[in-house]
Order: structure tokens, then sequence, then C-alpha cells
């Protein structure tokens, strides 16, 4: 079985650029989950994809988009990058969507730095 | 704000020392518990889960974690920690009635187990 895979594993970036991360889900698993970690915090929840669609958001602003395709691979896009942007940025997949709670299998993460 | 708090940030205990862990929530209703560990240089791990039934839950590597819903608390434990137990450890709730899955996560505590 293989796990959740993440690329790149880092990144550097330039205030006000715009960067693509992206995430392949677990095998057999429908949903996924982007969380931001910011250091010394735990992660927070940026938004979730369930086949293709954006089923819940956390507090992130508009800049902060997603896809999910096909496949259930996902991306995770931030425009106008912010010094305070710099964090790990983790993917979780799951089984069950919406509706059914199960345990999320997370990525080994992106950090990203905006200078 | 409704949260989850973690209320040790740094644990130090020699090998086959007793370990619990506090975490508190404030949400209401009917919430899923999880606890996950992250060992140096490795992903978040799932140590254990809680969705219903029996309030005393039991993890992998000998962990344990009692749900006491009027204390809105998931203390997680070990009776005898190992110097491989040294790693950060996540309390996380998703919260009841938002419709999707989504994980709120404490601060973290950090473990250092010396041998």
């Amino acid at each position: 079985e293989t796990g959740v895979t993440q690329s790149p594993t880092h990144l550097i970036k330039t205030r006000g650029q715009q960067v693509t991360l992206r995430c392949s889900s677990q095998s057999g698993h429908n949903t996924v989950s982007w969380y931001q970690q910011a250091l010394g915090q735990g992660p927070q929840f940026i938004f979730q994809y369930y086949r293709e669609e954006e089923n819940g958001r956390g507090n992130f602003p508009p800049r902060f988009s997603g896809l999910q395709f096909p496949n259930y691979s996902s991306e995770l896009n931030v425009n106008a990058l912010e010094l305070d942007d710099s964090a790990l940025y983790l993917c979780a997949s799951s089984r069950g969507g919406a509706i059914n709670p199960d345990e999320q299998y997370f990525g080994p993460g992106t950090r990203l730095t905006v200078t | 704000a409704q949260s989850v708090s973690q209320h040790n940030h740094h644990v130090i205990l020699s090998e086959a020392a007793s370990l619990e862990l506090g975490c508190n929530y404030s949400y209401g209703g009917t919430v899923n518990l999880f606890w996950y560990v992250q060992y140096p240089g490795q992903h978040l791990q799932l140590l254990l889960k809680y969705f219903s039934g029996d309030p005393l839950v039991k993890g992998i590597k000998g962990f344990e974690a009692e749900f006491i819903k009027s204390k809105f608390s998931f203390n997680l434990r070990k009776p005898s920690v190992q110097w491989s137990d040294t790693a950060e450890y996540f309390c996380a709730v998703n919260p009841p009635n938002t419709g999707f899955q989504k994980l709120v996560f404490g601060t973290g505590t950090r473990l250092l187990v010396s041998p």
C-alpha cells in the first residue's frame, strides 16, 4: 500500500510570488485535506476536497486555493505569497468523504520558505 | 474560540517512567478524538482514535487514552516510556456538525525520554 506522498520537499519563494504544492493520496482514499503547520504550532486546517470538490474550508484567505483530480491527487495553490506563509504544508488523505469519520493519513509535508 | 488545549509543551522523562499528556477540548456535542505522533524526521502518524464505545482506547506501541466526556478531556498515557518514544505528540479533534472531516490540533507536546 503506497502512502501519501508530497512534492516538492522544500521550496523557497519570494514575497508576492505564487506556489503550487502537490499531493498524491493513499490508494483507496477519496478525500484530501491540507494543513499549514507553522513552527512550534499544531497543524491548522486549510481545506478539504472530496471527489474533486471543496467540501470544507478553514480560516484561510481566498489566495489559498486547491484542486483535486479524478485520481484523487490534489494541489494546493497559494497566490501573492506573504512572509507569514512560511510553514510546513501537510496533505492528509482519508476515506469516507463528508459523512463518515475516518482517520487521516499524513504525508511528509512540503517546507515552504518565503523571503 | 473553540479549541484544543495541550497543557504540557515540553516533558522530560527517564526511561521506564510513566507518561500522561493532557488534552482538553472546548466543543460540545459528539466529537471524534485522535492522538498523533511525529517522530524526529518522520511524518505524523496516528497513535489512537476514539469515535464511540469504550472510553478507554488502546493504541499502538503500548499507548492508551481515556475519553472523559464530563471533563472534555482525552489524556494520553503510557505506563513505561522508552527512549524511542521521544517525539512530538498532538491531540486532535474532529468537531461536531461541520459536515466534513476537519481536524483541529493542539499545539503539541515535545517528549524527551532520556536513556
